[in-house]
């Protein structure tokens, strides 16, 4: 199994906090990216990286920050969560862009009170 | 405008049978199509994938087709076995190299 790993796994906050997810990987991919997963909306593109300092902005990144100071580390923000926010996040990673072997880490199911 | 369609949100299929699911997009540009396979609590995970210039990819159990003039494409599992019971879902390329995903088939393998 790829090396990443997502911190929290589990996460209550209430409307207008700030929240912070961890990714973290070590296998040394120079991708990395965030996803929500919706009921009906399978998964969609928040941020992603192509290295560290360098990322973009995904198909629904409005109210999500990222930063990536470390190779290994990818944190996504939520400057003021909404309960509109309530997904579950998923982090992966990937050696090339957008290729085939993108790996997942195992979610952060993350609920806005 | 769900780009990506999965419309079947389940599928009930008998073990050892073949189970297949399904896939429509909208957008000709795609230029890779992709299945991921996800248990409950778990990452999705990578099954396969097929270039838009072919019509079919094989591995294992596991074969896609690709059916570009319907802008179609199909994940067919044989013989189908209960570990196999999970949420595919299709994701497709876009120019700007994102996944475009489906939002899902949930698969239950009866034994």
């Amino acid at each position: 199994d790829a090396g990443i790993t997502q911190s929290p796994r589990h996460k209550v906050t209430e409307t207008g906090t700030p929240v912070t997810l961890r990714c973290h990987q070590t296998e040394n991919h120079r991708y990395m990216y965030w996803y929500r997963q919706d009921p009906g909306h399978g998964l969609r593109l928040i941020h992603y990286s192509y290295g560290v300092k360098d990322t973009d902005k995904g198909e629904v990144s409005d109210g999500y920050s990222v930063s990536r100071s470390k190779t290994e580390d990818f944190l996504l923000t939520l400057e003021s969560a909404t309960s509109s926010q309530t997904s579950v996040y998923f982090c992966a990673i990937s050696a090339v862009r957008m290729n085939t072997e993108a790996f997942f880490g195992q979610g952060t199911r993350l609920t806005v009170v | 405008d769900q780009q990506v369609k999965q419309n079947s949100p389940s599928l009930s299929v008998q073990e050892g049978r073949i189970s297949i699911l399904n896939c429509d997009y909208t957008n000709s540009m795609f230029d890779y199509f992709l299945w991921y396979k996800k248990y409950p609590a778990e990452g999705p995970t990578f099954l396969i994938s097929i270039s838009s210039i072919k019509d079919k990819n094989e591995d294992g159990r596991f074969t896609v087709f690709l059916n570009k003039s319907a802008k179609h494409l199909s994940l067919h599992i044989v013989p189908s076995q209960p570990g196999d019971s999970a949420v595919y879902f299709c994701a497709s390329r876009d120019s700007n190299y994102q996944l475009i995903w489906g939002a899902g088939t949930k698969l239950i393998i009866k034994p």
